[in-house]
């Protein structure tokens, strides 16, 4: 399974742009990179996901380096619903099951 | 839609008792998991299913069972529970590789 490394926390101020990035340099060509959040006291939450090319939804975009080892998840405008854990999960699309295997993640603090 | 829903919210168990963990979604999703999540740590899978019949082991599979009678319906069963078993726990879903949709968690003690 590919490893990956996330700043622990991140702050931000309220309307700003946040960018949370990932580091996954052991990822595999056909491992797709999915994020996740976990807002406080629920279950997480899927966000986005992408290969190769950048990605946008409406929650957020995904900016991913051309070798593939690293990522940034990109919240346009923080809201204070945007506080959360985000999670970074290489995910192999040959796999039978879809397992996610989360790591700690990066804590995202918003301030008013 | 419902989504994915949990039964009980919240447990307190004594060492060495036993309990199921219900788990249900509406969204005719054949992939299903269970996960528990301790304190500060992310997510670890304990069991999944791809379909009704169809169970296999996750990470951390010690002192569990699951059964799989229905699409609809992925029970996890606690045998003999032990205060390492104390976490919230967490039931999943997907259609595919692409999205899997959690219910609200079951927060369990074992004293």
């Amino acid at each position: 399974d590919a490893k990956t490394t996330q700043p622990n926390s991140m702050e931000s101020n309220e309307e700003e742009p946040v960018h949370l990035p990932c580091n996954h340099s052991t990822i595999s060509g056909t491992d797709y990179i999915h994020w996740y959040r976990q807002l406080p006291s629920q279950g997480p939450e899927y966000v986005i996901h992408g290969l190769t090319s950048n990605v946008n939804n409406r929650m957020a975009s995904l900016a991913i380096a051309e070798d593939r080892k690293s990522s940034t998840l990109i919240l346009h405008r923080a809201t204070l619903r945007d506080a959360a854990v985000y999670y970074c999960i290489p995910l192999n699309s040959g796999a039978g099951s879809y397992q996610l295997t989360f790591g700690k993640g990066t804590k995202l603090s918003v301030i008013p | 839609n419902a989504g994915v829903t949990q039964t009980p919210k919240f447990r307190i168990l004594k060492i060495g008792q036993s309990m199921t963990l219900q788990c249900a979604q509406d969204m005719n999703h054949n992939y299903m998991y269970w996960y528990r999540q301790d304190p500060g740590m992310g997510l670890k899978l304990i069991y999944y299913s791809v379909g009704a019949g169809i169970t296999d082991k996750g990470e951390v599979p010690n002192g569990y069972n699951v059964s799989r009678s229905t699409t609809e319906d992925f029970p996890l069963r606690l045998e003999l529970a032990a205060p390492s078993q104390t976490s919230v726990y967490f039931c999943a879903s997907s259609y595919s590789f692409y999205e899997q949709y959690f219910g609200p968690g079951t927060r369990l003690t074992v004293t």
